[in-house]
């Protein structure tokens, strides 16, 4: 069964630093993954989309990368904001899960603050 | 660009009681998931639809009703509500099954007392 683990859970910065949230999954047969970022109170809004057949993607002073045969997957943030401060999360969507085919497993997220 | 909405955002309800969460996207895609996110298990699939009058159950769906008659509206319906469907429930969509974004909406906050 697939399992996604995110460490840590929570991780406090001072405003200015670049840091590294980790994920790691226990079954590399993935269609892809995906990072979330969720607000107290709020949805999850998409961040990055990595296909399997990808070792990283950019947007911003984010960036995601891939390592299936490990599975692994980092979320690079350059340069911190306190805007930054929010909940992480990772999802990987299995290429066989049963019937349920469109299902994501999600980690429990890493709580990030930035703090001026 | 309403995008996804969901209503109501809060609601409490009696054990027992027939609840129905509705959820309203505006942008034609296919796939409608419902989620639930509970503190120590993170979020998780209760049920979701490929089409109009396609659906399938996740990992959770015990309980839980759903119907897609129009492709823009994924109602979930609790039918007999328990304490332990006290919980996070997020609406989402995507074009696509695979290799799309997934977009989600506010979510629903209900407590069964």
């Amino acid at each position: 069964k697939q399992e996604v683990t995110q460490i840590p859970a929570a991780l406090s910065v001072p405003e200015g630093e670049n840091l590294v949230l980790n994920c790691s999954f226990t079954d590399s047969a993935i269609y892809n993954l995906q990072w979330f970022r969720q607000d107290p109170g709020k949805g999850l809004t998409s961040l990055l989309l990595i296909q399997s057949s990808q070792r990283e993607q950019t947007s911003g002073r984010l960036n995601a990368s891939l390592d299936k045969s490990s599975g692994r997957s980092t979320l690079y943030i350059a340069a911190s904001q306190p805007g930054d401060s929010a909940t992480y999360l990772c999802a990987v969507q299995p290429l066989n899960y049963g019937g349920s085919q469109g299902n994501l497993i999600f980690g429990k997220g890493t709580k990030l603050s930035v703090k001026p | 660009d309403a995008g996804i909405t969901q209503s109501p955002r809060y609601k409490i309800t009696e054990t027992g009681r027939q609840v129905t969460l509705m959820c309203h996207q505006t942008w034609s895609h296919s796939y409608m998931f419902w989620y639930r996110q509970d503190l120590g298990h993170g979020l998780r699939l209760i049920y979701y639809s490929a089409a109009a009058d396609i659906t399938d159950k996740g990992e959770v769906p015990d309980g839980y009703v759903v119907s897609r008659s129009k492709t823009e509206n994924f109602p979930l319906t609790l039918e007999s509500a328990t304490r332990s469907q006290t919980s996070v429930y997020f609406c989402a969509s995507s074009l696509h099954l695979s290799g799309n974004t997934i977009y989600f909406g506010e979510g629903s906050w209900l407590t069964v007392v």
